[in-house]
């Protein structure tokens, strides 16, 4: 089956620095990368996602990026503020099993 | 306004006993999950069901079960069989269009 693997575990950056995580994915078949901000206490909340026929997608000062050929996909917040805070998850999907697989998750803190 | 609501929030189990956790939306999805996520670690299916009277077992099913008997509803039971039920569980949703999950904001179960 599908395993996705999330890099790194925690993360700290500077208020107004960019954050990069990476994720790499097992199964080719997978066509459907979305990425989630889950806050202490809560559940995950959807913040982009990218689908196999598109190499790059933004939206304010988030992106994610897309390599196939390599299979894996980062997320980009740029600029930083204290409210990004919080743990990251990558995931993948595919047509085979209708359901998603996640990465381990990223803890990312930003310092004021 | 529409959601998807989990209860209760948290949820405190004896050994050897079975314990009901709700997951309802009226989101009008056909897709239903369950997950269950650890201390620092990313979230494992469970259960998912794509449509109503139909599910499918995840990657840890033992010791777990649900039911799909209307749209809105996909109880899972942590049964007495499940030697490490202490965690944090999330029921999510989604259309058969939109991949992405809508999350509930999760039960904490406890093991006293």
């Amino acid at each position: 089956g599908e395993n996705v693997e999330q890099h790194p575990s925690t993360l700290s950056v500077q208020e107004g620095d960019s954050a990069v995580i990476k994720c790499t994915y097992s199964d080719s078949a997978s066509n459907y990368f979305p990425w989630y901000k889950q806050e202490l206490g809560k559940g995950p909340q959807l913040i982009i996602d990218i689908r196999s026929n598109v190499g790059e997608k933004k939206d304010q000062r988030i992106a994610v990026t897309l390599n196939k050929t390599a299979k894996h996909f980062s997320l980009h917040i740029t600029e930083t503020q204290p409210e990004d805070s919080a743990v990251y998850f990558c995931a993948a999907r595919n047509t085979g099993r209708r359901a998603l697989t996640f990465g381990s998750g990223t803890r990312l803190q930003v310092q004021p | 306004d529409g959601g998807i609501t989990q209860s209760p929030k948290y949820l405190f189990r004896k050994e050897g006993q079975n314990v009901t956790l709700s997951c309802e939306q009226n989101l009008n999805h056909d897709a239903m999950y369950w997950y269950r996520q650890d201390p620092g670690q990313g979230l494992r299916l469970i259960y998912y069901s794509q449509i109503v009277n139909d599910f499918q077992k995840g990657d840890i099913a033992e010791g777990y079960s649900v039911s799909r008997e209307k749209k809105e509803s996909f109880p899972l039971t942590v049964t007495s069989a499940q030697k490490n039920p202490t965690a944090f569980y999330l029921c999510a949703s989604s259309t058969g269009q939109n991949l992405g999950y809508t999350f509930g904001s999760g039960t904490r179960l406890t093991v006293v």
